[in-house]
């Protein structure tokens, strides 16, 4: 069994500062994780993932996110927000063992002027 | 590469009628699933297949139909719409990289707009 949750349904923030979105996950086997992003009325875009390897990964538009199996976190950072940041963003994990992905149910940035 | 097609974008329906959602990718990913998306409720899966005949119940099955007959195409089929059915619905598929690997990432179509009257 998996599960995620995303702490905060809304985060806002100023153009400039940090933004960070909190994922914790459970997996009862070592987990694939992934951070996805969706713009209004498109489907979703992966921004980073991670598999194996390195804990700490970068991906897309300055985005990056550490993987801590201690505390079974996965949360996504970006040193300074961008009005183009404005979205939804998802976590998901996805057991090694198994094909079927778990999402959180998302988190909706907002960046102000 | 397409990637992953929807059609249609926007689809209204009257309850108790039957229609269906067509997906198809060109990636040669044997992975392929249905979700469907309401708000604050994230995405839930409808059904997936992990290749040609090969298909399984996720966690919303009820009310839909799935078939897979080639490796391009997911058809989810809605038998006798209901109000509860209305949603945005994507299609995604999958990979893994090597034989016995892991799925990796997931990609997904611009999805569909469906409203049940």
């Amino acid at each position: 069994a998996q599960s995620v949750t995303q702490l905060g349904s809304h985060v806002s923030v100023s153009e400039g500062a940090l933004v960070l979105l909190r994922c914790n996950y459970s997996s009862s086997v070592p987990p694939y994780l992934f951070w996805y992003v969706q713009y209004p009325n498109q489907g979703l875009q992966l921004l980073l993932k991670y598999t194996t390897g390195a804990t700490l990964v970068k991906g897309i538009n300055g985005f990056e996110a550490e993987f801590k199996k201690s505390e079974t976190s996965f949360h996504l950072t970006k040193p300074s927000a961008h009005m183009s940041d404005a979205a939804e963003y998802f976590c998901a994990v996805r057991a090694t063992n198994a094909g079927k992905s778990t999402f959180g149910d998302g988190t909706t940035l907002t960046v102000k002027p | 590469n397409a990637g992953v097609t929807q059609t249609p974008k926007f689809q209204v329906l009257k309850t108790g009628q039957s229609m269906t959602l067509q997906c198809a990718q060109d990636m040669n990913h044997e992975y392929m699933s249905w979700y469907r998306q309401d708000p604050g409720m994230g995405l839930r899966l409808i059904h997936y297949s992990v290749g040609a005949g090969i298909t399984d119940q996720g966690e919303v099955p009820n009310g839909y139909n799935v078939s897979r007959s080639t490796t391009e195409d997911f058809p989810l089929r809605l038998l006798s719409a209901a109000p509860s059915q209305t949603s945005v619905y994507f299609c995604a598929s999958s990979y893994r990289p090597g034989q016995g690997g892991a799925y990796n990432e997931q990609f997904f179509g611009p999805g569909t707009r469906l409203t049940v009257l």
